[in-house]
């Protein structure tokens, strides 16, 4: 059973419709949760790190959220530029400095 | 500044050979990560060093895979002998690890290497 549950595979957007990307997890003893945008071709690139529910995170159009057992990717009057793959991961008190990442969320913006 | 620097990007060659991925780290991290990418497992952690020593290999899938690093900008991810499941993206990762507030310093990806084991 997957551990990071990112939805859902794969999101095609109008340019300007704003919607929001879901990473949920079943683990316990959270001590991050980050958010990486991928480009095709290009290793992962960091956005957010999130630490405790409640918090929130803004950049640009995206916003990240963060509650006991989710997280959300909020991305308002998105634009082509925005097309990538979104991923989450989460950091366990138990795990060190490994990341748990999810399969990631498809994002197409289309003009 | 240089980012995580990762050769070769492309490399395709015949079951059973040997192939090594190269890794050079951000100057001044002091942690060091392999991952695999595949369209069905996502992106998954291979290995991690801190201060050049394996701290975790429990993701390296059998022992024809084997990591090193010789020293802090330096690392290698061998497969020896190469098999046609083996093909996927491989990503290093490096990042600087800190106590207490703000320990959660984000990983940086290089490129990756896209391997293809015929």
């Amino acid at each position: 059973e997957d551990q990071v549950t990112q939805s859902p595979e794969a999101l095609r957007l109008q340019e300007g419709e704003s919607s929001s990307l879901n990473c949920s997890y079943t683990v316990s003893g959270l001590r991050g949760l980050f958010w990486y945008r991928q480009d095709p071709g290009k290793g992962p690139e960091f956005l957010f790190t999130l630490y405790s529910a409640g918090e929130e995170k803004e950049k640009e159009r995206l916003k990240a959220t963060l509650t006991k057992k989710e997280s959300f990717l909020h991305i308002t009057a998105p634009k082509p530029a925005d097309s990538a793959t979104y991923l989450c991961a989460v950091r366990l008190v138990d795990s060190g400095y490994a990341l748990n990442f999810g399969k990631g969320t498809s994002l197409l913006v289309t003009p | 500044d240089a980012g995580v620097i990762q050769s070769p990007r492309h490399e395709v060659t015949e079951m059973g050979q040997e192939v090594t991925l190269r890794c050079k780290p951000i100057s001044g991290h002091d942690y060091l990560f392999w991952y695999r990418q595949t369209m069905m497992r996502g992106l998954e952690l291979l290995i991690y060093f801190n201060n050049n020593v394996p701290i975790d290999d429990s993701g390296m899938p059998e022992d024809r895979f084997s990591a090193k690093m010789p020293n802090a900008s330096f690392s290698t991810l061998k497969i020896q002998p190469s098999e046609p499941r083996d093909s996927a993206v491989y990503f290093c990762a490096s990042t600087k690890g800190l106590r207490g507030v703000g320990s959660n310093q984000p990983q940086h990806f290089g490129d990756g290497t896209r391997l293809s084991i015929l």
